[in-house]
């Protein structure tokens, strides 16, 4: 079974500064994508950017980056230059092989400081 | 372009009851998922729906179903309501089953 563990409830990150979210996943399937999704307190889920297990290079996307241990099965995200509208909870996730499924991490809860 | 839009935003319902809620894909896209968000938790995958078929379902029980009709929308019906089924109702589509998900904003469902 899929399973992915973020290990940090909260984090806090001054503004302007970068900050790393930790995303660590267990699956047996070859081939999967990983996600990760801002969740700000309206409850909508923002995608913000994608891996493919089979990338060679890590994702980007703006102030985003995902960085890629294949080898360790993780998955971290990167926010560079934070602003206060980065406060969210942050959600990594894995797609199966088929598609159909996600599997969601319990989330960290950022907060940026002024 | 419309993006996935969810109704209603906020439900309170009683233990034992039954409730619908809908769901409208964004435009372009063919599949539909729900997901059930516990307060602190991450989402949890109910069911997907392609084709107006269920095809893949997650470890949710009989009293959760699911209807998806020709113009893709889809609903979630959950009878004999559970003081535990209150949660976030996210509905989610995507293009054949590939691609990120988007999100709708989500019904808040309350039983009392």
């Amino acid at each position: 079974a899929q399973k992915i563990t973020q290990t940090q409830p909260g984090m806090f990150v001054q503004e302007k500064e970068a900050v790393t979210l930790d995303c660590t996943y267990d699956t047996s399937d070859p081939s999967y994508g990983l996600f990760w999704y801002k969740q700000p307190s309206s409850g909508e889920m923002i995608f913000l950017i994608y891996q493919g297990s089979y990338d060679q290079q890590n994702a980007t996307e703006g102030r985003y980056s995902l960085n890629f241990q294949k080898a360790r099965k993780s998955a971290n995200l990167v926010i560079s230059a934070s602003q206060l509208g980065d406060s969210a909870m942050y959600f990594c996730a894995m797609r199966d092989n088929y598609g159909q499924n996600f599997v969601f991490g319990p989330g960290t809860r950022l907060s940026v400081l002024p | 372009d419309a993006g996935v839009t969810q109704s209603p935003t906020h439900l309170i319902k009683t233990r034992g009851q039954q409730v619908t809620l809908r769901c409208s894909p964004k435009s372009g896209h063919d599949t539909v998922s729900w997901y059930q968000q516990a307060l602190g938790q991450g989402p949890q995958f109910i069911f997907q729906y392609y084709e107006e078929e269920e095809r893949q379902r997650g470890n949710f029980p009989d009293r959760f179903s699911g209807h998806q009709f020709p113009n893709y929308s889809s609903e979630l019906n959950v009878n004999a309501l559970l003081l535990g089924d209150s949660a976030l109702y996210l509905c989610a589509s995507s293009s054949s089953g590939v691609s990120p998900l988007h999100f709708g904003n989500g019904t808040r469902l309350t039983v009392t």
